[in-house]
């Protein structure tokens, strides 16, 4: 893998429901994997800083793991609400202070 | 909470004509970054600045940009000579430094720049 790229490119969920969604991104040069949580004309709100293999992120309902090895992290929504309605946006970086490299987002829709 | 604001909110100006695009980091933040957004693209790095120097940069980020930090408080993005291609959602980030948080960067609201 080469790019950074994010599966799918957009869901609706029903409220109440749970749901996940991936991210992968290169195995090689590996530092950190973020993941943002991104509202329309807001700022892209930081969720997860990961970067050990293995890891696994809490924040309220909402949950990450990362494969390091494989490249990959998924992203987990536990009962779905109107209010986790946005863009889920995965970025890798490969060193402390360097850039990162995102994903194109997957835009989710959670319907009452 | 401290937070990285960006003005203006949008700027709409003319082909050829140059724009400033202008961030507040957080303050004791020591790396920022400028990104953009085109319409149905991905996130993309532009250039990112530590100590009063740029210290990556990509291939988008020719001689037609120049980032400055003009006092202690603002980081801002010039484009000379816009072209409709620059057209797109512009994203400032800070981040604490090399022993901060794995490099967690935070993100203003953006600006988008329209180039008509």
């Amino acid at each position: 893998i080469l790019n950074v790229e994010q599966s799918p490119q957009s869901l609706h969920v029903q409220e109440g429901d749970s749901t996940n969604f991936t991210c992968s991104f290169p195995s090689s040069n590996f530092y950190a994997l973020h993941w943002y949580r991104w509202e329309t004309a807001k700022s892209p709100e930081a969720l997860f800083v990961m970067t050990l293999n293995g890891d696994e992120k809490k924040k309220g309902r909402i949950s990450a793991t990362l494969n390091t090895k494989e490249g990959y992290s998924y992203l987990y929504i536990k009962g779905s609400q109107p209010e986790d309605s946005a863009t889920y946006l995965c970025a890798h970086s490969k060193a402390a202070g360097n850039k990162l490299t995102f994903g194109g987002g997957t835009r989710v829709l959670v319907k009452p | 909470e401290p937070e990285v604001t960006q003005t203006p909110s949008h700027q709409v100006t003319q082909m050829g004509q140059e724009v400033i695009l202008r961030c507040v980091p957080i303050s004791n933040h020591l790396y920022f970054y400028w990104y953009r957004q085109i319409l149905g693209q991905k996130v993309e790095f532009l250039v990112s600045f530590y100590n009063n120097e740029i210290s990556e940069k990509s291939e988008i980020f020719d001689d037609q940009f120049s980032v400055e930090r003009p006092d202690g408080s603002n980081f801002t993005l010039k484009i000379r000579s816009t072209k409709l291609e620059d057209s797109a959602m512009y994203f400032c980030a800070s981040s604490e430094g090399l022993g901060g948080n794995y490099n967690e960067q935070f993100f203003g609201p953006g600006t988008r720049l329209t180039v008509l």
